[in-house]
């Protein structure tokens, strides 16, 4: 059964900060992964989706890169604003042809706070 | 153009009642997903459409729980005689399709409070 973590669980960073944020999946048969943002009482905005076979990928002052082997994927936010405060949630999709294809596996998130 | 819109926004009810919960898609995706979200637990899977083929029911988490998909549009979510542990926020997400690189895009959630 794919589990997926995020560390840290919570951050809080003076504004300007560059921060990193991880995610691991204990099963590497992985179809892609991604990055979401939920604001409080807010659905999920998606930020950044990985296909198993690319290496990272960029959104603005946001990249997200991808070790499908290793299991380990990060979102790397640059220049932090208190605008980017929220909970950042990672989610794996399993490859086709498993009993878990087509549904997202999420992380427990991150709570970001970036303070002025 | 307009996203995934679910209601209500929030519903409460009482213990033992049936509660429908209820998604409007992205016009022209063919997937649908409902996921819940709780204290506790986090962001757990349901149940997905894909067109015509039988719906992946395998996260409902017990036989009160339903969905269905009318016109390959318009999803419901049934929980019939509900319980306090059912209280959480309910979430549907649609994409272009259930295989590829598609991405799931969800909707604000419905927030079920069960007294």
């Amino acid at each position: 059964k794919q589990e997926v973590t995020q560390i840290p669980a919570a951050l809080s960073v003076p504004e300007g900060e560059n921060l990193v944020l991880n995610c691991s999946f204990t099963d590497s048969a992985i179809y892609n992964l991604q990055w979401f943002r939920q604001d409080p009482g807010k659905g999920l905005t998606s930020l950044l989706l990985i296909q198993s076979s690319q290496r990272e990928q960029t959104s603005g002052r946001l990249n997200a890169s991808l070790d499908k082997s290793s299991g380990r994927s990060t979102l790397y936010i640059a220049a932090s604003q208190p605008g980017d405060s929220a909970t950042y949630l990672c989610a794996v999709k399993a490859e086709a042809g498993g009993t878990s294809y087509g549904k997202l596996t999420f992380g427990q998130g991150t709570i970001l706070t970036v303070h002025p | 153009g307009a996203g995934v819109s679910q209601s209500p926004s929030n519903k409460v009810t009482e213990k033992g009642k049936d509660v429908e919960l209820r998604c409007d898609p992205i016009s022209g995706h063919t997937a649908l997903y409902w996921y819940r979200q709780s204290l506790g637990q986090g962001l757990e899977f349901l149940i997905y459409f894909q067109g015509n083929s039988a719906p992946d029911k395998s996260g409902l988490p017990s036989d009160r729980f339903s969905a269905e998909r009318t016109g390959g549009s318009v999803s419901t979510l049934t929980i019939q005689r509900t319980q306090q542990e059912d209280s959480a926020v309910y979430l549907c997400a649609s994409s272009f399709l259930l295989a590829g690189a598609y991405e799931q895009y969800f909707g604000p959630g419905t927030r079920l409070t069960v007294t």
